[in-house]
């Protein structure tokens, strides 16, 4: 199974740009890359999922390159209610593998 | 309508003691899930049920027994409860993937029950 790391922690303020880099040096070929959050008291919510390239959608985007032995989660303009534990996860297409790592806090300051 | 929903939410007990946990998702999912998240905020999955049977059982201990009655089910029941279990337990469930690069395996996960072992 892929292990990830990222940092245990990030602080950022408000408006800017967050980026939260994940390793996955032993990825595998049929291995999805997912990112999670998780707000205190609260169970994780998908936030975005990719095989390679690019993938955007209306909340974050996520950066893969071409070895896929990493990949970064952007938030643009983030925001107080942004302050979470995001995770990297990644998984065999079934998801029945799926790992949660030790996940990044995000601090977002006015 | 709450998609994925665990009760109680709250669980206070004492050592010894038997307890559930239900969990129901109103999504249609076939996979449903169990995990544990300890006091230092790590997420591992327990148990993984695919269209009721048990696909993965990640070195928990006998005391975790899952039972799926049907699809949209997914309790957890736990035996002679030590202080050790104390921990936020999660339920989730997603789609059963297929092989390939183009699908989604999104989780959707309820709001946790915290267990409390005294």
């Amino acid at each position: 199974l892929a292990k990830t790391t990222q940092p245990i922690s990030m602080d950022s303020y408000e408006g800017q740009e967050v980026n939260i880099t994940c390793s996955h040096n032993n990825i595998a070929t049929n291995d999805y890359i997912t990112w999670y959050q998780q707000f205190p008291s609260q169970g994780p919510r998908f936030i975005i999922q990719g095989y390679k390239t690019k993938v955007t959608n209306e909340v974050a985007s996520l950066f893969i390159p071409a070895d896929r032995k990493s990949s970064t989660l952007s938030l643009p303009r983030v925001s107080l209610s942004d302050t979470a534990v995001y995770y990297c996860l990644v998984g065999d297409t079934g998801g029945f593998k799926t790992i949660f790592g030790a996940g990044t806090r995000l601090f977002v300051k006015a | 309508d709450t998609a994925v929903s665990q009760t109680p939410k709250y669980l206070v007990t004492q050592m010894g003691n038997d307890k559930s946990i239900k969990c129901e998702q109103n999504l249609g999912h076939d996979t449903m899930y169990w995990y544990k998240q300890d006091s230092k905020k790590f997420l591992k999955i327990m148990f993984s049920y695919n269209n009721k049977e048990l696909i993965i059982n990640e070195t928990v201990p006998n005391r975790f027994s899952p039972k799926s009655p049907d699809k949209a089910h997914l309790n957890l029941h736990i035996n002679s409860l030590e202080l050790g279990d104390s921990a936020v337990y999660f339920c989730a469930s997603s789609r059963r993937a297929r092989q390939g690069p183009s699908l989604n395996t999104e989780a959707f996960f309820g709001q946790g029950t915290r267990l409390t072992v005294v």
